[in-house]
């Protein structure tokens, strides 16, 4: 069964700080990558996602991903994190033909002012 | 337009009492998934229908059923509800074709007294 891990439970950094956060699948076949966010007591958002053609994807509020498939990540980047960022950040994972929507467990990002 | 509703919004039942909780799509979409979330955790999926096939995940408790009478409407019930059921309930679907994206609903927030 395939599976999503994130390599941070909790991440805390100063506003204008550089983002990374990690997330590996392990399903060896074709995926389609996702990422969510989640602001503190509301719905999941959809960040970006990754379905093919160039590896490094842009998203809404300024993040971006890249898919390193030999590396089975989709780590997802900003070069400079706002205090409106903090949220809960999820790396998703379907097969291409898929009907498994499996999420990471998630990284929380606090931004501190 | 919203396009997975799930209803009610916010659903207050007693410990042991059956609750349903209700999903629909205007997408024609194949897949219908429901996923469990607990605060500050990752949405956990409890199972999925392809079309009519329903496949549950392993570690899903028996309390918890599905139904899916047609294409659009899928149903969550929770025969016996427990204090540790108190969670937020998410629908999503998928088109379970090529390249798709999973569309969610705005979740069903229950409470058990």
């Amino acid at each position: 069964a395939q599976s999503v891990s994130q390599h941070n439970h909790h991440v805390i950094l100063s506003e204008a700080a550089s983002l990374e956060l990690g997330c590996n699948y392990s399903y060896g076949g074709t995926v389609n990558l996702f990422w969510y966010v989640q602001y503190p007591g509301q719905h999941l958002q959809l960040l970006l996602k990754y379905f093919s053609g160039d590896p490094l994807v842009k998203g809404i509020k300024g993040f971006e991903a890249e898919f390193i498939k030999s590396k089975f990540s989709f780590n997802l980047r900003k070069p400079s994190v706002q205090w409106s960022d903090t949220a809960e950040y999820f790396c998703a994972v379907i097969h291409s033909y898929g009907q498994n929507f499996v999420f990471g467990p998630g990284t929380r990002l606090s931004v501190l002012p | 337009d919203a396009m997975v509703i799930q209803n009610p919004r916010y659903q207050v039942t007693q410990f042991g009492k059956p609750v349903t909780l209700s999903c629909s799509q205007t997408l024609n979409h194949n897949v219908m998934y429901w996923y469990q979330q607990k605060s500050s955790q990752a949405p956990k999926l409890l199972f999925h229908y392809y079309d009519k096939d329903f496949n549950n995940e392993a570690d899903t408790p028996d309390n918890f059923q599905s139904r899916r009478p047609n294409t659009s409407f899928c149903f969550l019930d929770i025969r016996s509800p427990g204090l540790g059921d108190a969670a937020m309930y998410l629908c999503a679907t998928t088109s379970g074709l090529q390249n798709t994206e999973a569309f969610f609903g705005q979740g069903t927030r229950l409470t058990v007294v």
